[in-house]
């Protein structure tokens, strides 16, 4: 099955730039997606094809892709940003298999 | 506005087979596939696969291929996932999330827990 791989952990003091990665065989092909999750409460899209924003989701969050690996920056992390971060994309089989990265715990003190 | 209501908490012995509802409303039903993700306790989510709700076609990552089924019924525009001989380690919070692009808006989720 297909893999994304992420950091466990990142972590940065408020006001720095937290970078997640994100690598995948398929990911020049296929659009990466980011999601955070808060203890208890389900996923939240913060970023979709790679780069867009959904709306309501601050400026501080963006992505990035290159070749295999793709990026979540939050500039100016702040401390509610603390989270776990997923990323999500699908292989490059004609069936399309999704899969969701390990996981990436962003803690900002 | 947007919402997915999934049915209520389960507690099944090993061996036994699952189902979760998720009830969409608010938007065109049969416009967006539905995938089901699940979460173990204290891990990451887990991709299990999609229907589209329109013609009901399924995609099913391989690791459940053969144990769950996935249906749609769009005239109460609810959506099912069924899982059999389940194990101790299918115990999770199942969600329902219905996604393309922008659009993405997940269940509440469902909390099964498997043991004897």
């Amino acid at each position: 099955s297909y893999e994304l791989t992420q950091p466990p952990s990142v972590s940065v003091s408020p006001g720095q730039t937290a970078r997640i990665t994100c690598s995948g065989d398929a990911l020049p092909k296929k659009h990466a997606y980011w999601y955070q999750q808060k203890s208890g409460q389900a996923p939240v899209l913060v970023i979709y094809e790679d780069r867009k924003r959904p709306s309501g989701i601050p400026e501080r969050f963006s992505g990035s892709s290159s070749g295999t690996m793709a990026t979540l920056t939050i500039s100016g992390a702040q401390v509610e940003d603390e989270a776990d971060y997923y990323c999500y994309s699908t292989d490059s089989s004609p069936n399309h298999k999704g899969a969701f990265g390990g996981g990436t715990k962003l803690t900002v003190l | 506005q947007v919402q997915l209501v999934q049915s209520g908490a389960e507690v099944k012995k090993p061996g036994a087979s699952m189902k979760v509802s998720c009830k969409a409303s608010g938007y065109s039903f049969t416009g967006y596939h539905v995938h089901w993700v699940r979460q173990a306790p204290g891990q990451g989510l887990e991709w299990m696969g999609w229907i589209n709700t329109d013609s009901g076609v399924t995609n099913y990552a391989e690791k459940f291929e053969g144990r769950v089924k996935m249906t749609t019924d769009t005239s109460i525009t609810t959506t099912y996932m069924e899982l059999s001989s389940l194990r101790s380690d299918d115990t999770a919070v199942y969600y329902c999330t219905s996604s393309s692009g922008e659009f993405d808006y997940w269940g509440q989720g469902t909390l099964v827990t498997v043991s004897s």
